[in-house]
């Protein structure tokens, strides 16, 4: 157990709708990240919060977006879902803001039908 | 951008023996650190190691040994004594160390490792 927490574990929706994935870091982590798992594209960066501002960001679509809330969890919002979006969703935490070591949570597996 | 290549994408080890599984990447950077993931069955993604660039050193951790050749830009992994709960998809990644994409990892495309009793 990485002490990284994510929900829901598993996630099934339709075309066109909005959900929101939740991590919760290990204790005293001020990092988030966010990775999206899919078979044609691998693991990818999306993006990356530490203590509340957003700090690096990767291949993230505009219609995904994530905050990161004063008590440090964080939440990645994705919109318009295409098929394409079916993927696992990773969230890790660090110390600090970059060279930590990056510790995942179990990730949320999202399926757009 | 830097990029990570795994060219293996499977390999088979008998139990107790040793298996090497290749990385390189491209990298402009002198600062950057890199990783070996382990991702079994569970999807669950679990550390094995990690190399600091500047350490000439190679990491070693209990079974889990890394050949880090930075001017080759080449991190390979070594499992000794192999286990059946070693079968699982290797990943390795790259951390920038600075810059806008600063604690971004980048990861290869993964090595499936089977271990055979």
């Amino acid at each position: 157990d990485s002490g990284v927490t994510q929900t829901p574990k598993h996630l099934i929706t339709a075309t066109g709708q909005r959900v929101t994935l939740r991590c919760s870091p290990r204790s005293g982590d001020l990092s988030v990240y966010w990775y999206q798992q899919s078979l044609d594209q691998g693991l990818q960066f999306l993006i990356q919060y530490y203590n509340g501002e957003e700090r690096a960001k990767g291949n993230i679509l505009e219609r995904f977006s994530a905050q990161q809330f004063p008590d440090l969890h964080s939440e990645l919002n994705l919109s318009s879902l295409e098929l394409g979006d079916s993927a696992l969703y990773f969230c890790a935490s660090s110390g600090g803001s970059g060279r930590e070591t990056q510790y995942f949570g179990p990730g949320t597996r999202l399926l757009v039908l | 951008a830097q990029t990570v290549t795994q060219s293996q994408p499977e390999m088979s080890v008998q139990e107790a023996e040793t298996v090497t599984l290749s990385c390189t990447y491209d990298t402009s950077e002198s600062d950057y650190y890199l990783f070996w993931y382990k991702q079994p069955p569970s999807r669950q993604m679990i550390l094995v190691i990690r190399q600091e660039a500047y350490k000439q050193q190679n990491a070693t951790e209990n079974r889990f040994s890394v050949n880090f050749q930075k001017a080759a830009k080449s991190f390979s992994l070594k499992i000794s004594d192999s286990q059946l709960g070693d079968a699982a998809m290797y990943f390795c990644a790259y951390g920038n160390a600075g810059g806008t994409s600063y604690g971004k990892l980048t990861f290869g495309q993964g090595t499936i490792l089977t271990v055979h009793p």
